[in-house]
């Protein structure tokens, strides 16, 4: 059974920092990982996807890696912003499910 | 574009009514999904649509049907609503279900109270 998990359940930085986000599964056998922002009371905003056969995707200051066999993603936020704050969820899709974490939320300090 | 839209945004029910969410979505995919999101579990996927005609459960169907009405509008009805239906429900589409290129893309939620 997929198993999704991600440390810290919450995370506070000071302005200007860069900072990674972690995410592990238990099964390799994927689709691919997808990283998304939430904002409170709001929807899933999609951020990155980086399919199984991918190492790593970069949007602007953001950078996802994947490394398969170890059962592991990272979300690289560079040059940290307040507007950067939000709870942020990656979610593995396997053969016949998708998996959620239950999300780090990341509080950016003027 | 819309994307992916519900409605309604925000709903108070006693225990024991009945009502539909809907979901619609201006992308032409053909997969569709229905997660309710509660504080410490995550997303868990209630029902999914792989394309239209189709619909299988999720982790956490009970309590719960839907309908594909067509490719796209995916709704999802509560009998016979009970307070732990409390939660915020969220729909999803991507363009297929099984493939590593299928990114999903999120509704904005509709926030649901059970009296």
């Amino acid at each position: 059974k997929q198993e999704v998990t991600q440390i810290p359940a919450a995370l506070s930085v000071p302005e200007g920092e860069n900072l990674v986000l972690n995410c592990s599964f238990t099964d390799s056998a994927i689709y691919n990982l997808q990283w998304f922002r939430q904002d409170p009371g709001k929807g899933l905003t999609s951020l990155l996807l980086i399919q199984s056969s991918q190492r790593e995707q970069t949007s602007g200051r953001l950078n996802a890696s994947l490394d398969k066999s170890s059962g592991r993603s990272t979300l690289y936020i560079a040059a940290s912003q307040p507007g950067d704050s939000a709870t942020y969820l990656c979610a593995v899709r396997g053969a016949s499910k998708i998996i959620f974490g239950s999300g780090t939320r990341l509080s950016i300090r003027p | 574009n819309a994307g992916v839209t519900q409605t309604p945004k925000f709903q108070v029910l006693k225990t024991g009514q009945s009502m539909t969410l809907q979901c619609a979505q201006d992308m032409n995919h053909n997969s569709m999904y229905w997660y309710r999101q509660d504080p410490g579990m995550g997303l868990r996927l209630i029902y999914y649509s792989a394309s239209e005609g189709t619909t299988d459960k999720g982790e956490v169907p009970n309590g719960y049907n839907v309908s594909r009405l067509n490719k796209r509008e995916f709704s999802l009805r509560l009998e016979s609503a009970a307070p732990s239906q409390t939660s915020v429900y969220f729909c999803a589409s991507s363009e297929g279900l099984v493939s590593a290129y299928n990114e999903q893309f999120f509704g904005p939620g509709t926030r649901l109270t059970v009296l």
